[in-house]
C-alpha cells in the first residue's frame, strides 16, 4: 500500500513570492489534514479536509493561504504572497476517519524556506 | 542533522511479557512521532509526543526533552503487536525516521 505523497520535497522562494504543494493521500482515505511545524514548535493544523469539504480551516492564516481538493483525492495548498514567517515544514496527512484521534498517516513533509 | 538512533533493532518476546523500545535523537525537536508498520502495511501513527506521557490502551510513550530520549511501551503484549516500531523526530527538516524495531510477540 503506498503511503501519503508529497511534492516538492524542498522549496526555497522569496517574500512576496508564491508557492504552491501537493499532497495525495492513501486511497480511500477520506480526510486530509494539513500541518505548518515552525521550527521550535510543535505541528499547528492549518486545514483539515472531509472528502472535498473544509472540516476545520480556523488556523489557516486566509489573507495568503488556500487549499482546495476539489475531487476528495489530492489536495493543494497555497501561499500568497509568501511572508519569512511561512518558513516551515508543510505536512500532509491522512486516514480513513474524521475524528482528530483517528490515526493519521503522514506524509514526509515539504520544507519551505522563504528568504 | 538530526540522527534517530532506535534499540533494540530486533526484539522476540512471549505474550503478556512488558516491552520496552528506546529512542534517541541528537538535536533539538520539537515533537517525536512513535509509528506503527506491520508487514504489507502503510505506517500509522501512534503517538505525537512534545513532552511528558501519553497513553493508548496498552501503548504507553514518554519523552525526555532535555536527555533527547524517548521510550514506548507496550504492557501485556500480544502476537498482534507483532510489527516494526519507528520513532521519527519532528524538526525544521521534516520528519527524521528511526529504522525501526522489529518486534515479535510470540504465542
Amino acid at each position: 500500500e503506498a503511503g501519503v505523497a508529497q511534492s516538492p520535497r524542498y522549496k526555497i522562494i522569496e517574500k512576496r513570492q508564491s508557492v504552491a504543494f501537493w499532497c495525495n493521500p492513501i486511497s480511500g482515505h477520506a480526510t486530509l489534514y494539513w500541518y505548518q511545524q515552525i521550527l521550535g514548535q510543535g505541528p499547528k493544523l492549518l486545514i483539515q479536509f472531509q472528502n472535498n469539504g473544509v472540516v476545520d480551516d480556523s488556523q489557516l492564516p486566509k489573507d495568503r493561504f488556500s487549499a482546495e481538493r476539489l475531487k476528495g483525492v489530492d489536495s493543494t495548498l497555497k501561499i500568497q504572497p509568501a511572508k519569512l514567517e511561512d518558513s516551515a515544514v508543510y505536512l500532509c496527512a491522512s486516514s480513513t476517519g474524521a475524528l482528530r484521534t483517528d490515526t493519521q498517516y503522514f506524509g514526509p513533509g515539504t520544507r519551505l524556506t522563504v528568504l | 542533522k538530526n540522527e534517530v538512533e532506535q534499540s533494540p533493532q530486533n526484539l522476540t518476546a512471549q505474550e503478556g511479557e512488558f516491552i520496552t523500545i528506546n529512542c534517541s535523537y541528537s538535536v533539538g525537536i520539537s515533537a517525536l512521532h512513535w509509528l506503527q508498520q506491520h508487514p504489507g502495511g502503510g505506517i500509522v501513527s501512534l503517538f505525537m509526543l512534545s513532552s511528558g506521557k501519553k497513553k493508548h490502551g496498552r501503548l504507553i510513550a514518554t519523552i525526555n526533552i532535555q536527555e533527547k530520549h524517548s521510550s514506548l511501551h507496550i504492557t501485556a503484549s500480544h502476537p498482534r503487536d507483532s510489527a516494526v516500531y519507528i520513532c521519527a523526530a519532528f524538526n525544521a527538516d521534516g520528519l527524521t525516521f528511526g529504522k525501526g524495531t522489529h518486534l515479535i510477540i510470540q504465542p
